[in-house]
């Protein structure tokens, strides 16, 4: 079973550039998972979706950062402009876990390698 | 709100020594709770995990015990090797309602082994 493959894996930018990173999650899984994690930090959720619609974005500096997973399987994170204390490594993680009415089932979720993101 | 503590790093041992990672966590009802290990160069990965009180996850001679009373899931290996050099977070998942399957990490803790 291929795992969740992220593009790019390394990306130097100036601050105030825009910036896409893209995130292909295992096949069949319903849930798509962004998190961000800064140098010497746990990762820390910045968007998770479910098929294509968003579940939870509370943490996600809408002015600057968006994503989408249009058709439900594929996903991209956009930053625009960039500053420097967004130099970190996004990653993406997918789980098959499904919110139903009223319950919810949370299955393992499985990470991509990363895109490290440098700002100058 | 969920908060999950580990010990700082790095930790650096010798071969065949015993290794203790501390983690605890502060969490409105019962979470999940998870050890996730990141090799150089590569993704996180699952390592172990428990889902209630006083279970006990465990995998590649890693060990974490689910101690409610103490709110605690510390990560022991009875003998280290080289190839365990890595950072090593601990993490839960809430549960009810009001839970979305999101994972809150500790900081990490880097694990050094030298030969």
């Amino acid at each position: 079973e291929a795992g969740v493959a992220q593009s790019p894996r390394y990306k130097i930018i100036e601050k105030r550039q825009s910036v896409a990173f893209w995130c292909n999650p295992i096949s069949g899984h319903a849930t798509l998972y962004w998190y961000q994690q800064i140098l010497g930090q746990g990762p820390k959720l910045l968007i998770q979706f479910q098929n294509n619609g968003v579940v939870d974005d509370s943490q996600l500096p809408k002015d600057r950062f968006s994503a989408e997973r249009l058709k439900g399987v594929d996903s991209t994170l956009k930053i625009q402009p960039a500053k420097l204390e967004d130099s970190a490594v996004y990653l993406c993680a997918s789980s098959s876990g499904l919110l139903l009415s009223g319950q919810k089932h949370s299955y393992e979720q499985y990470f991509g390698p990363g895109t490290r993101l440098t700002v100058t | 709100g969920n908060s999950v503590t580990q010990m700082e790093g790095p930790v650096t041992l010798s071969e065949e020594a015993f290794l203790t990672i501390n983690c605890t966590y502060t969490a409105t009802g019962y979470p999940s709770l998870f050890w996730y290990v990141q090799y150089p160069g590569e993704g996180l990965q699952l390592l172990l995990k428990a889902t209630k009180a006083d279970d006990k996850g465990s995998n590649k001679g890693f060990e974490a015990t689910y101690r409610k009373e103490t709110t605690s899931f510390h990560l022991e290996k009875g003998s280290v090797q080289v190839s365990d050099s890595a950072v090593y977070f601990c993490a839960l998942k809430g549960r009810g309602s009001s839970n979305t399957g999101k994972l809150i990490f500790g900081q990490g803790t880097t694990l050094q082994v030298k030969p």
